[in-house]
């Protein structure tokens, strides 16, 4: 089944304790993206990835960090999470030059105290 | 900067009604897309729009393109209740460079 995963899907942690989030596609994708959706806000983008080793900053990409390793995995980390990171978390993937099929993840909610 | 507006941010409606949610973005662009969002799920991909003009139907939703006026609509044809959700428009900053900004979103509640 073509899919996007996330893990962990909920997350409860403490200020200052790094943490990744993982996002992972089966469907050999080019195009991979993080976004972060608060109510009010709709969803703002991290950073999104057009490639292996290509990574590039969204609208709100201050306190992550990404890398692309492998086509298929985009971790986000939060190297010193803080409160106002706590949101809902997605990750995207699709083929490059469209979006016309964008995949999302089921979200990773993310609660910092 | 790339703003996107969308309204309403709520609407609701009764079965059978005729509707049209709006979104304006205020630089250039030629892509647009809506996604569909169920509470508590994931997003959706509803509908690509790659240039002015553009017009996209499924089922009852109806997407269209105005890149001159720089807005989106998306109209709804006699809604059912299947169609509540929240749907989001979002803009593609320039050709080719993949950055999207999405607009907050019209939660749509459709009353039997």
């Amino acid at each position: 089944e073509a899919q996007v995963t996330q893990n962990p899907r909920y997350l409860i942690t403490v200020t200052g304790k790094k943490l990744t989030v993982t996002c992972s596609q089966n469907m050999n994708h080019e195009y991979m993206s993080w976004y972060r959706q608060d109510p009010g806000l709709g969803l703002r983008q991290i950073y999104y990835s057009m490639n292996v080793e290509v990574t590039d900053k969204g609208d709100v990409p201050e306190g992550y960090k990404v890398s692309r390793k492998e086509k298929r995995n985009f971790p986000l980390i939060l190297e010193s999470p803080s409160p106002n990171q706590t949101s809902l978390y997605f990750c995207a993937s699709s083929y490059p030059g469209g979006f016309d099929e964008q995949f999302f993840g089921p979200g990773t909610r993310l609660t910092v105290l | 900067e790339l703003k996107v507006e969308q309204n309403p941010l709520f609407l609701s409606m009764q079965e059978g009604k005729n509707y049209t949610i709006y979104c304006n973005y205020s630089t250039t662009s030629d892509r647009l897309y809506w996604y569909r969002q169920d509470p508590g799920k994931s997003l959706e991909s509803l509908f690509v729009l790659l240039s002015n003009g553009a017009v996209k139907q499924e089922g009852r939703l109806m997407a269209s393109l105005d890149t001159k006026a720089r807005l989106s609509t998306l109209h709804i044809t006699a809604a059912v209740h299947d169609l509540s959700a929240t749907y989001f428009c979002a803009v593609e900053h320039n050709f080719g460079n993949e950055k999207l900004t999405f607009g907050t979103g019209t939660r749509l509640t459709i009353i039997p």
